[in-house]
């Protein structure tokens, strides 16, 4: 599959660790998207990159959460003092440009116990 | 700030009927609008840009700026059409993040 691809698929953790996703986009796709879903509602626009430059971040984005793209390449997405209000689908997509198709990853989905 | 509204959490067709899924949104310039769907236990998809003006599976859906609606329409429902649709915006100009609708179950019986 040379998709989006997002590990882990699924995570359980207690309240106050850290956990951490990994995005994998799609060769050379420069712009890298994070989004989070909740039960009956949308994906939530949460941060994006061009390359290794985090270029917008929303409201959403406590600072709990921390995002990197190293290289460029893959990216991480980082909550620490994880509360029960985290649980929820975590996608990742990447596009060639601003203006292209966003290819989107299955997700990883957090429980917070 | 954008707002997109997909005000029908499930729409239940019989196979063969006419689909028409509404999509309205709030946005102050000229936005560009999507519909992504997701089959059970597949990944979101691009379905369709307002921009290609192309019909996708049967699908089609014309921008109304005028009533700021993007509506997905299908003449002949099939089984397989049923899935989760979203209705997104992505801002003009050099913004790329999508907003989405809160999505609309399709749901195609016999």
């Amino acid at each position: 599959d040379t998709g989006v691809s997002q590990d882990p698929r699924h995570k359980i953790t207690k309240r106050g660790q850290n956990v951490t996703f990994r995005c994998d986009p799609i060769s050379e796709h420069n712009r890298l998207y994070w989004y989070r879903q909740t039960l009956g509602q949308g994906p939530e626009f949460l941060t994006y990159f061009q390359n290794e430059a985090q270029l917008e971040k929303s409201r959403l984005l406590s600072d709990r959460f921390s995002a990197e793209r190293p290289k460029g390449s893959f990216s991480t997405l980082e909550i620490q003092r994880t509360e029960q209000g985290d649980s929820a689908m975590y996608l990742c997509a990447s596009s060639r440009n601003g203006v292209t198709e966003a290819f989107f990853g299955q997700g990883t989905r957090l429980t917070v116990v | 700030a954008q707002r997109v509204t997909q005000p029908e959490k499930l729409l239940s067709v019989f196979k063969g009927a006419p689909v028409e899924l509404k999509c309205n949104y709030s946005y102050s310039g000229s936005p560009e609008l999507f519909w992504y769907v997701q089959y059970s236990r597949q990944r979101l998809q691009l379905l369709l840009r307002h921009i290609s003006r192309e019909s996708i599976k049967g699908f089609t859906a014309d921008l109304n700026k005028g009533e700021t609606s993007f509506h997905l329409k299908k003449p002949f429902a099939q089984e397989e059409d049923s899935a989760m649709y979203y209705c997104a915006l992505r801002e003009g100009g050099t913004a790329s993040k999508l907003t989405f609708g809160t999505g609309t179950r399709l749901q195609v019986t016999l």
